[in-house]
């Protein structure tokens, strides 16, 4: 798996952007970006995904960088719920088995919403 | 629809006890994975089960085991429970195709062994 490299926290004031960077310069070719969150006692959340494109949906949007060695995780308009820390890892889309679908989370970023 | 449900919440075990836990996926996901979570190592994978067969395997002692039903629900075992044990442990389900359909995790089991 690529590794990847996070701050250990970050502080936002609510109603503002929420921007979380992500390093991952050997991703390989096939090997995708995902972002899950866990808010404290609760398991972790998908959040998005993304292969190269820019990719949004209804919870963030994903920033990944023409050379894919990194990507920014952006809560448009952050809430004191999104307190929480954020996982960046990268995988392979896979449908065999073995250690190709298993996840491998770092340490994560965690977020403090500022009210 | 429901989500994945992980029964029981909490739970106290002394050293040298058993413990099962268990989960339920979401209705129509074939592929159950299990995590353990504590402070000082993060989650870390445990196995991956789909249609009763185990895919995967983490790095975890023979001690830790477990197995799926027909009905896709799984139970996990320790057996012998260590200190060490004490932690969350969170099953995910997922359809089981492809990764990039994500996991949706339940809210885990918290064993305490005392």
């Amino acid at each position: 798996d690529a590794k990847t490299t996070q701050p250990t926290s970050m502080d936002c004031a609510e109603g503002r952007a929420a921007n979380l960077p992500c390093n991952h310069s050997t991703i390989s070719g096939n090997e995708y970006v995902y972002w899950y969150r866990q808010i404290h006692s609760q398991g972790p959340q998908y959040i998005i995904h993304g292969l190269k494109n820019n990719e949004t949906n209804e919870m963030a949007s994903l920033i990944i960088t023409e050379d894919r060695k990194s990507s920014t995780l952006i809560l448009p308009h952050a809430t004191l719920r999104d307190t929480a820390v954020y996982y960046c890892i990268v995988r392979v889309d896979s449908t065999r088995g073995g250690s190709a679908r298993q996840l491998t989370f770092g340490s994560g970023t965690q977020l403090t919403v500022l009210p | 629809k429901a989500g994945v449900t992980q029964t029981p919440r909490y739970l106290i075990k002394t050293r040298g006890q058993q413990v099962t836990l268990s989960c339920s996926p979401i209705s129509g996901h074939r592929s159950v994975s299990w995590y353990q979570q504590t402070p000082g190592q993060g989650l870390q994978f445990l196995f991956e089960y789909f249609s009763e067969t185990q895919r995967n395997k983490g790095n975890f002692p023979g001690r830790f085991s477990g197995r799926q039903f027909s009905n896709s629900r799984s139970e996990m075992n320790v057996s012998t429970l260590e200190l060490g044990d004490s932690a969350l442990y969170l099953c995910a389900s997922s359809l089981g195709d492809r990764v990039r359909n994500g996991y949706t995790f339940g809210s885990g089991t918290r064993l305490t062994v005392v």
